[in-house]
């Protein structure tokens, strides 16, 4: 059971929209819709921000939005804001109940 | 509302064992789909899922440590214990507990929406 892969950092300026990649297999990404997306700031504890590929917790800005195609889950961040700044990290469900984390994605607006 | 907090030692030997106890508030672990999951992540690096344990005392635990873990839970005093064998240096991590995702239409999900603030664990001589 390998981590997620996820871009190390990827960049973008106020207003813009940026795209993060997680690529899994067909043992966990691939074949499950269980793809949850977490936003973790400096010293703080991470927050669900995206849970089931797609679906946005009560609170969560609709400017947060996920998919997946294949082995591979994206989180889409549009109309980019300074407070949007954080690492992120993506998860599934795995066969035989394990969950298993992505390695972390750091996102800074310019 | 849920909260959840994670207790145990700030700093542990090489060989020893670590006990961490997560003692949560606002659901039960008796009620049906409820989970509690244990997470780290060291300084820097990022996280690492380590267990999770079900309501109906269902334990899964992480592949690459599952002989070193053990998962428990207490329903009466609202906690969750997680022991860790053979404590080495790159154990060194925060660790978290958090809370099962539950939606709008009741459903526990595979994700965790509350944490806990994590408990720093060294592991040095």
């Amino acid at each position: 059971q390998s981590a997620l892969t996820q871009p190390a950092s990827v960049s973008g300026s106020p207003g813009q929209s940026i795209t993060i990649s997680c690529t899994g297999t067909s043992s966990d990404v691939g074949g499950y819709n269980y793809v949850s997306w977490y936003q973790q700031h400096p010293d703080k504890a991470p927050k669900l921000m995206i849970y089931d590929v797609s679906k946005r917790p009560s609170g969560v800005s609709n400017r947060f939005s996920g998919s997946k195609s294949g082995n591979t889950a994206s989180l889409t961040i549009s109309g980019l804001q300074a407070e949007d700044e954080a690492d992120y990290f993506c998860c599934s469900y795995g066969s035989s109940n394990h969950v298993v984390f992505g390695g972390g994605t750091k996102l800074t607006v310019l | 509302q849920i909260t959840l907090k994670e207790s145990g030692p700030t700093l542990v030997k090489p060989t020893q064992t670590l006990t961490l106890t997560c003692t949560f508030s606002g659901f039960s672990l008796s009620t049906s789909g409820v989970g509690v999951g244990w997470i780290r992540q060291p300084p820097g690096k990022a996280l690492e899922w380590l267990a999770v344990i079900y309501w109906d005392d269902d334990k899964r635990y992480s592949p690459s440590l599952k002989s070193r873990l053990t998962i428990t839970k207490d329903t009466s005093k609202n906690q969750v214990v997680l022991t860790m064998t053979n404590m080495d240096p790159v154990d060194t991590a925060t660790y978290y507990c958090a809370h099962r995702f539950c939606d709008t239409s009741g459903y526990y999900r595979y994700a965790f929406d509350i944490w806990g603030q994590g408990t720093m664990v060294t592991v040095s001589s």
